[in-house]
């Protein structure tokens, strides 16, 4: 079936520092995937809508500068954290839709 | 907007016995896609079940089933003869069915514990 593969699977970063979290569907092509937020014992939360080819959609309030996405390929879309800092810590999860949402397997983002 | 609730934080249950689990939305659309997601401890979204809208007839996979009432806008998730690996954090998920309609819009979840 189909899967969506997302790396790192964690990752500690310096507070300041930028990281970048790539989310792939392997055996499909994803005009659109989805980032999620999820801090602990928490629901998951809709950050944007990446889309191939054009700009992400962000939900409100979410800063567009720090949580920068590019979606270049039908394949990959990426999440990078510009500049952060320890309340960026939380879980991040990629989606892709086909028939149904394939989900990646997570990022753990600890800021130090 | 759409919102979905789970009043239920926490629930338990015996190992083989059966638990049904909360939910309820609000949207003003008539056609949309209803869905139970499991997250066991790995933290891997799981799906368990779907439901669409337009189908009067509650959706079943096994061990799982709903029963979906529209008029009430409630959406409930029932386990039958539960096991341990059962064990998990659901979440229930609304999706518009249209054309842009691909992103869910969360529950807050429900922690299920199984004891042995």
């Amino acid at each position: 079936g189909a899967v969506v593969s997302q790396h790192p699977s964690w990752v500690i970063c310096k507070s300041g520092t930028s990281v970048k979290i790539e989310c792939r569907s392997l055996d499909f092509q994803a005009t659109t995937m989805f980032w999620y937020r999820q801090f602990p014992k928490q629901s998951l939360m809709l950050m944007a809508t990446s889309n191939e080819g054009s700009k992400a959609t962000y939900e409100q309030g979410v800063e567009k500068d720090k949580f920068l996405i590019n979606h270049a390929s039908l394949t990959l879309s990426t999440l990078t954290v510009t500049s952060a800092h320890p309340e960026d810590s939380s879980f991040y999860i990629c989606s892709a839709p086909r028939e149904k949402l394939f989900f990646g397997s997570g990022t753990q983002l600890s800021v130090l | 907007a759409q919102t979905v609730t789970q009043s239920q934080p926490e629930m338990s249950v015996q190992e083989a016995e059966t638990v049904t689990l909360s939910c309820t939305y609000d949207t003003s659309e008539s056609d949309y896609y209803l869905f139970w997601y499991k997250q066991p401890p790995s933290r891997q979204m799981i799906l368990v079940i779907r439901q669409e809208a337009y189908k009067q007839q509650n959706a079943t996979e096994n061990r799982f089933s709903v029963n979906f009432q529209k008029a009430a806008k409630s959406f409930s998730l029932k386990i039958s003869d539960s096991q341990l690996g059962d064990a998990a954090m659901y979440f229930c998920a609304y999706r518009s069915a249209d054309a842009r309609g691909s992103r869910l819009t969360f529950g807050e979840g429900t922690q299920l514990t199984v004891n042995p």
